[in-house]
Order: structure tokens, then C-alpha cells, then sequence
């Protein structure tokens, strides 16, 4: 059971490059969920997703896209990448009327603009 | 808003000895779940602990437990009998009560054990 997997692990952009990361999980959860983390503000929440084919927008969304055209995945999309993105991004994904240990992460993709 | 506050950056302690980490909410709801979890240096995010707003008990895993008062809305948690592999960055987060029930993340405690 692989959980929750992001791909890749780390990545090293230039200033107005564009990628996608990839945040795939296996468990059939309905909520998906994209963080950032950075030294002393934890973990923020930039885009979410309630269900197949459905996305918002969390605290910190400038700068990103996502899509999730399939309930496994959520993409998270750089389209002009910017040195204040450099950050370690997790996804998550948890199902409804969850507590405990019911939300599961990734292990993170370390994201480098120069 | 939901908001979470750690005010501990940093906490050093020495091995063996019991340590809390504070940790402070706001909210309007009256039903809403706190979470502890761990990130080593590795970089994962292990779940540790759960309270919800209705539990009556504190809650309690092995070494781990969360203090949990409600109307000076805090949720401390509490190390028993700390050990060196308990050194790693540590986050309170609560889940709103919300259809995607988000979790809100506090800064974050660095807990360093010494020997």
C-alpha cells in the first residue's frame, strides 16, 4: 500500500520555468489537498480538492494551478516559476468525517527557484 | 478564521526528562478536532496524537499525550521520558469544520533532546 506519493522528490527550476508536480494516492480518498512549507510559517494550504474534477483555492494560491481530472491524482501546476516558491510542497488526502490518523502525506517534493 | 499558534521556536531538553509543547487555537466552532504530528529530519509528517473538541478524556498515545483545555482554548502536548529520536520539528494543527475539513497548521516547535 503506497499511501500518498509525490513525484518528484526535488527539483531545481530557473526564474519563469514551468512544471507540474504530481501527487498520486491509492487509498480512494475523496479530499486532496496541496501545502507549502516554509522555515517558521508551517505548513499552508494552497489549493484543495473535494472530489474528482473539482478544485478551490486555499490560503495561498497565487502562483499555482491544479487539476484533478481523477480522483487518484492532484496535479499542482507552476506556470512562471518564481524564487518565492522555492519551498518544500506536500499533498495530502483524507476522506469525509475523518479524525485520528486520517489524513495521509506525502513524502514532499523540495522545490528550488534560482 | 481558524488560527493556530506555536510559541515555543525552539525547546531543548535533556534526555529522559518530560517536555510540553505549547500550543494555542482559535476558533468560533464548536466542533473541531486538534492534531499533533512529528516531521523528523527526514522531512515526513507522522501523525502523533488526536483530540476532538467533544472528548471528554485527554488524549493519550504511548509517551504522547495532549493537554487539552478547552476554555483556555489550548492543546499542549506532552512527552514523557523523551529520547533522542524524539528531536524533529513538531506542528499542532486543527481541521476546520468545513466540506473539505482543511487542516490549519501552526509555525511549528524545533525540539532538540541532548543527551
Amino acid at each position: 500500500n503506497a499511501g500518498v506519493t509525490q513525484t518528484p522528490k526535488f527539483r531545481v527550476l530557473k526564474t519563469g520555468q514551468s512544471m507540474t508536480l504530481l501527487c498520486a494516492q491509492d487509498m480512494n480518498h475523496e479530499y486532496m489537498y496541496w501545502y507549502r512549507q516554509d522555515p517558521g510559517m508551517g505548513l499552508r494550504l494552497i489549493h484543495y480538492s473535494v472530489g474528482e474534477g473539482t478544485t478551490a483555492k486555499g490560503e495561498v494560491p497565487d502562483g499555482y494551478n491544479v487539476s484533478r481530472l481523477k480522483k487518484q491524482n492532484f496535479l499542482l501546476g507552476l506556470e512562471s516559476a518564481a524564487p518565492s516558491q522555492t519551498s518544500v510542497y506536500f499533498c495530502a488526502s483524507s476522506y469525509p468525517g475523518t479524525g485520528g490518523n486520517g489524513y495521509t502525506f506525502g513524502s514532499g517534493t523540495r522545490l528550488t527557484v534560482v | 478564521a481558524q488560527k493556530i499558534t506555536q510559541t515555543q521556536p525552539g525547546m531543548f531538553v535533556q534526555e529522559k526528562e518530560a517536555v510540553t509543547l505549547d500550543c494555542t487555537y482559535d476558533t468560533s466552532d464548536q466542533s473541531y478536532g486538534l492534531f499533533w504530528y512529528k516531521q523528523p529530519s527526514s522531512g515526513e509528517m507522522i501523525f502523533l496524537i488526536y483530540q476532538g473538541s467533544y472528548d471528554e478524556q485527554n488524549a493519550t498515545e504511548g509517551r504522547y499525550s495532549l493537554n487539552f483545555q478547552k476554555a483556555r482554548k489550548s492543546a499542549n502536548l506532552v512527552i514523557s521520558a523523551s529520547q533522542l529520536g524524539d528531536s524533529a520539528m513538531y506542528f499542532c494543527a486543527m481541521r476546520e469544520r468545513t466540506l473539505a475539513q482543511k487542516l490549519v497548521f501552526g509555525q511549528g516547535t524545533r525540539l532538540t533532546i541532548n543527551p
